[in-house]
Parts: C-alpha cells; structure tokens; sequence
C-alpha cells in the first residue's frame, strides 16, 4: 500500500526566506511523487512531479523538490517566499502515470510581510 | 484551450436525495477521475473513468456511481445523501498527449442539510 504523510499542517514564513515543506511516503514499488498546490475556493495545480528520472525536479514559481529514497523524502522548497506563494500545498504518491493519486493532508503556507 | 470544466461550482442538498456532478476533460484528455476532498482533508479518490469503463476505485460505497461519455465527459452521481458527504468533488484528467500529467478543475462544493 501507499501513502504520504505530510509533517507540519500549517508553516509560516518571511517574505523572502526560504520555504521548507516536508513530504514523506511509503510505497511498495518505486513510487511516482507529485506535489500540488491549491489557492483559496479553487482546484489543484500541479507544481512539479518526479517519475524516476532526475532525482531534484524543477517545477513552476520557483519551487523545487528532491527525491531521497534512503529517507523516503520528497520535501519542497523554495529559496525566498512571496506573499503570492500563500496556500495550500499537497503531496501525492501513485504507482504511475495514469494511476490513481494518494495524497497528504496538506500544508497550509502562511507567508508574513 | 479551456482546461478541465466542472459544474455546477455550487450546491446545496437535502439528505436523502441524489446529486449528479459533471466534467469535461481538457481537450485531448481521455482519462478523467473523480475526488472527494473533504473541508480540511486531503482529496481521496473515487473513481477512475477510460473508454467509457470503470479503472479504479477507491474505497466509496456503492452510492457513488459514475460515468463516462463517448466525447470523455464523465458525471459523479451519489445517491442517498449523508451529510458526510458534503465536500469539494474534483475531477481530474490526464491523457497521452500531455505526458499523462494530471489537470484538475476547480470543484464543485456540494453541501448537504
């Protein structure tokens, strides 16, 4: 079975520090691993997804994430927070592309001026 | 290019009656699947819909039925209402043509009283 588990559901940062969100998985096969992002009332947009090849993906608005299978890690970050990057952000593990997601519970991201 | 497509954004029923929610894939798209996305939770997946058959799914009672059209629209009917089943319903769609990444809509809250 699979599953994500997501450390801290609520973070607050600085504008302009760094942005550290933590994202756990258990998985019997090697896992595909995504993490989305939801603004207020709205639905999921996809930030970035890890599907065996390069182990730090790049996604959009400057975030990035790193695949440790030693840690079963994939925790996001970014370098300097903006008051635009306040939301919810979720992580998801499925056995492949076309597959069913599991997510976390989320993260709520707070970001102070 | 319109992106995934869900209606109605809205809607307020009694326990006991029957929903149907729709959604139109993002052009292209083939696979379309639905999640329940309780206030506060992650999303959980229903069901997975391709060539007009049932893939998967997940761990809903036989009150959640679906279906998928020739043109790949596809609807969520939940019979019976509980007020548990009040939530944000997301279909998501994915096909070949995109990497098989997964687009989400934007929802439909369905409220039940």
């Amino acid at each position: 079975a699979q599953s994500v588990t997501q450390l801290g559901s609520h973070v607050s940062v600085s504008e302009g520090a760094l942005v550290l969100l933590r994202c756990n998985y258990s998985s019997s096969v090697p896992p595909y691993l995504f993490w989305y992002v939801q603004y207020p009332n709205q639905g999921l947009q996809l930030l970035l997804k890890y599907t065996s090849a390069a182990t730090l993906v790049k996604g959009i608005n400057g975030f990035e994430a790193e695949f440790k299978k030693s840690e079963t890690s994939f925790h996001l970050t970014k370098p300097s927070a903006h008051m635009s990057d306040a939301a919810e952000y979720f992580c998801a593990v499925s056995k492949g592309n076309t597959d069913k997601l599991i997510f976390g519970t989320g993260t709520r991201l707070q970001v102070f001026p | 290019d319109a992106g995934v497509t869900q209606s109605p954004t809205h809607l307020i029923k009694t326990r006991g009656q029957q929903v149907t929610l729709r959604c139109s894939p993002k052009s292209g798209h083939d696979t379309v699947s639905w999640y329940q996305q309780a206030l506060g939770q992650g999303p959980q997946f229903i069901f997975q819909y391709y060539e007009e058959e049932e893939r998967q799914r997940g761990n809903f009672p036989d009150r959640f039925s679906g279906h998928q059209f020739p043109n790949y629209s596809s609807e969520l009917n939940v019979n019976a209402l509980l007020l548990g089943d009040s939530a944000l319903y997301l279909c998501a769609s994915s096909g070949s043509d995109s990497g098989n990444t997964i687009y989400f809509g934007e929802g439909s809250w369905l409220t039940v009283v």
